[in-house]
């Protein structure tokens, strides 16, 4: 009953590094999608795919990476942290048509 | 584009007392509406959600919330709240296709409930 899995929990980077936050899910939900929650912004999308091979830009992009190479997984890659990417992210998945989206548990991210 | 507008930053409440929270949108058709839930620390959990029919729509937790078209307005109420509601809100709007894959936040609403 894991449902969206987000890994890891927490994570300290220092500027101008890289890394891979990963999402999973075990719903067999087409679409998936990363969220980030910045104080008083509520959530912006970043990325999202409707499904395996097929990714879209949402309202904030710049400086992220996402591929969907199955449906399972989501990964959201970070090419050189800066401390404006000092953030919660938020994976969540959903199935096609009318329906909610399901979310991760989030990753608080402090670049420094 | 399509955007949501929560007025209140912060409400305030006691325990017992009723609750709404207001919602409004900006989207050229017919929007689906979503309000979710987020406890501190926590992802978010969704009350409630209104695709077509019935205006009324009921959620988890005891929370209803009703749709009204020509007020672009997706208010959130609750009759008698309880020291667990203490949480931030969120009103979310989805895409043309009734998809969740872009959902578009207000920026939120925190509830704090006094005893």
């Amino acid at each position: 009953n894991a449902g969206v899995t987000q890994t890891p929990k927490f994570q300290v980077l220092k500027t101008g590094q890289s890394m891979t936050l990963q999402c999973a899910q075990d719903m067999n939900h087409e679409y998936m999608s990363w969220y980030r929650q910045d104080p008083g912004m509520g959530l912006r999308l970043i990325h999202y795919s409707v499904g395996a091979g097929i990714t879209d830009q949402g309202e904030v992009p710049n400086g992220y990476n996402v591929s969907r190479s199955t449906t399972e997984d989501f990964p959201l890659r970070l090419l050189s942290a800066a401390p404006s990417q000092t953030s919660v992210y938020f994976c969540a998945s959903g199935p096609q048509g009318n329906a909610e989206a399901f979310f991760g548990q989030g990753t608080r991210l402090t670049v420094v | 584009a399509q955007s949501v507008t929560q007025p209140d930053i912060h409400i305030t409440v006691s325990e017992g007392a009723s609750l709404e929270l207001r919602c409004n949108y900006s989207y050229g058709a017919t929007p689906y509406l979503f309000w979710y839930v987020q406890s501190p620390g926590q992802g978010l959990q969704l009350l409630l959600k209104y695709f077509s029919g019935d205006t009324l729509v009921q959620g988890i937790k005891g929370f209803e919330a009703e749709f009204k078209r020509s007020q672009s307005s997706f208010n959130l109420r609750k009759p008698s709240v309880h020291w667990s509601d203490a949480a931030e809100y969120f009103c979310a709007v989805g895409s043309t296709q009734g998809g969740s894959e872009k959902l578009v936040f207000g920026k939120g609403t925190k509830l704090t409930v006094n005893p």
